[in-house]
């Protein structure tokens, strides 16, 4: 079974670009969760998707913004880009079944911003 | 103060040693608790997922919570040179994605050989 997809691995911009991000989950699986993972921090909650709706939000500005696509993939974008977004973007997803919500993680992007 | 604190290392052992990370946290209303292993350029993989408190044991993985001094470990026994990874600890309230997963920031361990 494949597992959590994303793409790019890379993915270098400059201050002020927008930057957009993908990730195809498990087969099967309705939710997409994003996280950003700063050196030095922990996982940081960015956003989830489940049947291509956002559900939650984490304490993020709203230039962080996404979708989810019909086929469950979703899609990170991150305008005016900031020294600071750089960072790894790692994409989870889960059945959302209640009593099973068990994440499964992407490789991740590694986003610099110049 | 930060929900959850995880002390980030280094830990380095021996080959062989048992390894004991921890968490602490301070919302009481945490009742999932997990631990993930990131190895460098991946993803965090689901190694021992826990509710409520106890422990669960899977092979030479442990893992304990004790909600009433707000404290998880995973006991690492006869440990490897391929343990040697980022250990990050993770709780929610509840188990459906409505409830937001908190992440430690996470221990790096290094398993000499």
């Amino acid at each position: 079974e494949a597992g959590v997809t994303q793409s790019p691995t890379h993915l270098i911009k400059t201050r002020g670009q927008q930057a957009t991000l993908r990730c195809s989950p498990i087969s099967g699986h309705t939710s997409v969760y994003w996280y950003q993972q700063a050196l030095g921090l922990g996982l940081q909650f960015l956003l989830w998707y489940d049947e291509g709706e956002e559900r939650n939000r984490g304490n993020f500005p709203p230039r962080f913004s996404g979708r989810q696509f019909p086929n469950y993939s979703s899609e990170l974008n991150v305008n005016a880009l900031e020294l600071e977004d750089s960072a790894l973007y790692l994409c989870a997803s889960s059945l959302a079944v209640l009593g099973t919500d068990t994440q499964y993680f992407g490789p991740g992007t590694r986003l610099t911003v110049l | 103060q930060k929900e959850v604190e995880q002390d980030p290392g280094p830990l380095s052992v021996p080959e062989g040693a048992i390894v004991s990370l921890n968490c602490t946290y301070s919302n009481s209303a945490f009742q999932y608790f997990m631990w993930y292993r990131q190895y460098s350029r991946k993803g965090p993989e689901l190694l021992m997922y826990t509710y409520s408190s106890g422990n669960k044991e899977d092979g030479r993985f442990t893992a304990q919570v004790d909600k009433s001094s707000k404290y998880i470990s995973l006991f690492i026994r006869d440990s490897q040179p391929s343990d040697s990874a980022t250990y990050l600890c993770a709780m929610s309230e509840g188990n459906t994605g409505g409830f937001k997963t908190i992440f430690g920031a996470g221990t790096r361990l290094f398993v000499k050989a």
